[in-house]
Parts: structure tokens; sequence; C-alpha cells
């Protein structure tokens, strides 16, 4: 079955050094989005992409940045990691069809903890 | 930009009865969707229901119905006979016509007592 997965599952690291998180779908979806979620701010759109080569800020871009090299994988990068990116981090991935709306897919989340 | 609310953090009813969780938005557009997402303890988002902005129609989903207040703003959450098994972190989201991204509230979680 088609799905949307993101390793690890759960990031312990240290302030100043870079991790990337991973997401891979296999829908073939066009578009594709990191959003973090945190209490009281419910999602929030990070980066997304609608294709290859394709990227755009999102609401809280700042301190993260991806590239989309391929239509399955769009890896998030946090460049320096600092305490207030401590949240779980959500993928998602959504069709690009031509009818009124398209439904995001989500992945399961990564728990990422910065000391 | 658009912004939605979620004013309750915390809900609770009792098993077999009917709870109503509230939504509203500010937007300039005419043309958008809105969609409720249910988060439980596993962490997975689950769509609940979506609304179609230029539908006046209710949407329905078994037991889980919206009312859609186009001109006030508002997108509330019925959930009908309650469950246990609808214990989660519900959310509004609002997607405008034409693109992809979303803006989510800031949830209410709802816990069903026996």
């Amino acid at each position: 079955d088609a799905e949307i997965t993101q390793s690890p599952r759960h990031k312990i690291t240290e302030t100043g050094r870079q991790v990337t998180l991973a997401c891979h779908q296999t829908w073939n979806h066009n578009n594709m989005f990191w959003y973090r979620q945190d209490l009281g701010h419910g999602l929030r759109l990070i980066h997304y992409s609608y294709g290859v080569q394709d990227t755009n800020k999102g609401e809280v871009s700042d301190g993260y940045s991806v590239s989309r090299s391929n239509t399955e994988d769009l890896p998030l990068t946090l460049e320096s990691a600092a305490s207030s990116q401590t949240s779980v981090y959500f993928c998602a991935s959504s069709p690009n069809k031509l009818s009124s709306y398209n439904e995001q897919f989500f992945g399961p989340g990564t728990r990422l903890t910065v000391l | 930009a658009q912004t939605v609310t979620q004013s309750q953090p915390e809900m609770s009813v009792q098993e077999a009865e009917t709870v109503t969780l509230s939504c509203t938005y500010d937007t300039s557009e005419s043309n958008y969707y809105l969609f409720w997402y249910k988060q439980p303890p596993s962490r997975q988002m689950i769509l609940v229901i979506r609304q179609e902005a230029y539908k006046q129609q209710n949407a329905t989903e078994n037991r889980f119905s919206v009312n859609f207040q186009k001109a006030a703003k508002s997108f509330s959450l019925k959930i009908s006979d309650s469950q246990l098994g609808d214990t989660a972190m519900y959310f509004c989201a609002f997607m405008k016509h034409g693109v992809h991204d979303m803006r989510f509230g800031a949830g209410t979680r709802l816990t069903v007592k026996p």
C-alpha cells in the first residue's frame, strides 16, 4: 500500500548540531509539506514543495531548509539546531488533481528534542 | 493572512452524548475549504470532515457533522453519540482555493468519559 513515512521517529540532539529529518511518500504526490506542532499553536507550516526542484517558505521557515531532488522525498534540515526547535514535526503530501481540493496525507511525526 | 481560532482548549463529554467544538476563521477570500482533523494519542492526523465554502449544505460524515456559517466565518464540529475512541485532539484547518498549504487552529483536546 502507498504510504508516507518519516524517520527517525524520535531524535535527541544538541544545540548547534545539524539535523536532517527524512520524509518519504510512495503515492507519487506532487505536493509535500513540513509542519511543526507545538502546544498552543497547532500545526504551523515550515516549508513546502509543489514538485521537483520547487521549494517555498512557510509561516515559520527561519532556521530550516528543504530540497526536492525527486518526487518521493522532502528532507528537512535544521542547519544549527536551537532549543526553540524542540517540537513534533509532521510531513504531509497531496496530489495535484484538478478536483476542487487536494487532501493532505500526514506522516506519523518525528519528535525532536534539542538539548 | 488567514487565521484560525479554536477558543476551547479542552472539552469533555459523556459517552453517547453530543458535543460541539467551535472554530472561527478570518479571511477575505470567498472560495476556500475548511477541515476538521482528529489526532488521537498515536499522533496520526486523520481527516474527519471537510466543507467547501461554495456549498451551503453542511457536510456530514456518519456521527460527525458541521455547522458552517460563512457570513459569521464559523465552522463548528458536532459529534453525536460520542464514543471513547473519539478522545483526541481536534484541529480546525483552512485552505484557500488554488493553493495547497493549510492553516491550522491551536486545537481542542476532547475527552470522552465512560
